[in-house]
């Protein structure tokens, strides 16, 4: 079965500190992993994915992402906060087979000037 | 980048009356369009897969009957919730799968917010 926990339900830094948000998952085979984000009434956006290639996972806007399959985990980094950042992160997590996106609950970021 | 749209964006009705929604692909084609829903504080879960001219694969558990979907064409997918209850208030989110793009890419519309009285 697959699923995806995202850790915490928010988080708030300062802005220009670094951002973490954590996603943990599970799946029986090396699945696809994603990254979106979704600010107030726009649609989500894909920050980055990870598909088997480098484990270290550059996306949009500063962001990057490490696969680390030891401990099935896909956390979201980026150095600097920017104000423009705060949204509601999405962890999604793609099993190699089917079409089916496994999201995680969300995090939502606030980003203190 | 492609743009998927949905329309209303939010949308108040009475018990028992229907209620479509839709969602355009702006700028490709998706032969495939998936519809999504959203209860607050919680995941999106997947309710069916809208394939363009075939019938809708639907997700353990969503009544097909009460959510008819309708993928007539490359760029529109419909979700008509049916007598709907407060108990169908929710977030809607659909996107679509670029023909022409890997099966990994799926965009995303805004949403539709469905509350019932």
């Amino acid at each position: 079965a697959q699923s995806v926990t995202q850790l915490d339900s928010h988080v708030s830094v300062s802005e220009g500190t670094p951002v973490l948000l954590r996603c943990n998952y599970s799946s029986s085979y090396s699945p696809s992993l994603f990254w979106y984000v979704q600010h107030p009434n726009k649609g989500l956006q894909l920050l980055l994915k990870y598909t088997s290639a480098a484990t270290l996972v550059k996306g949009i806007n500063g962001f990057e992402a490490e696969f680390k399959k030891s401990e099935t985990s896909f956390h979201l980094t980026k150095p600097s906060a920017h104000m423009s950042d705060a949204a509601e992160y999405f962890c999604v997590v793609r099993p190699i087979t089917g079409n089916q996106f496994y999201f995680g609950t969300g995090t939502s970021l606030t980003v203190i000037p | 980048g492609a743009v998927v749209s949905q329309h209303p964006s939010w949308v108040i009705c009475k018990s028992g009356t229907s209620v479509k929604i839709e969602c355009r692909s702006l700028d490709f084609q998706a032969t495939t369009m998936f519809w999504y829903r959203q209860f607050p504080k919680q995941s999106l879960m997947l309710m069916a897969t809208s394939n363009e001219g075939s019938k809708a694969t639907y997700e353990q558990g969503v009544e097909k009957d009460k959510f008819l979907i309708n993928h007539a064409s490359l760029t529109l997918s419909t979700l008509t919730v049916t007598s709907a209850h407060p108990e169908d208030s929710s977030f809607y989110i659909c996107s679509a799968r670029d023909r022409l793009a890997g099966e990994e890419t799926q965009y995303f519309g805004p949403g539709t917010r469905l509350l019932v009285l």
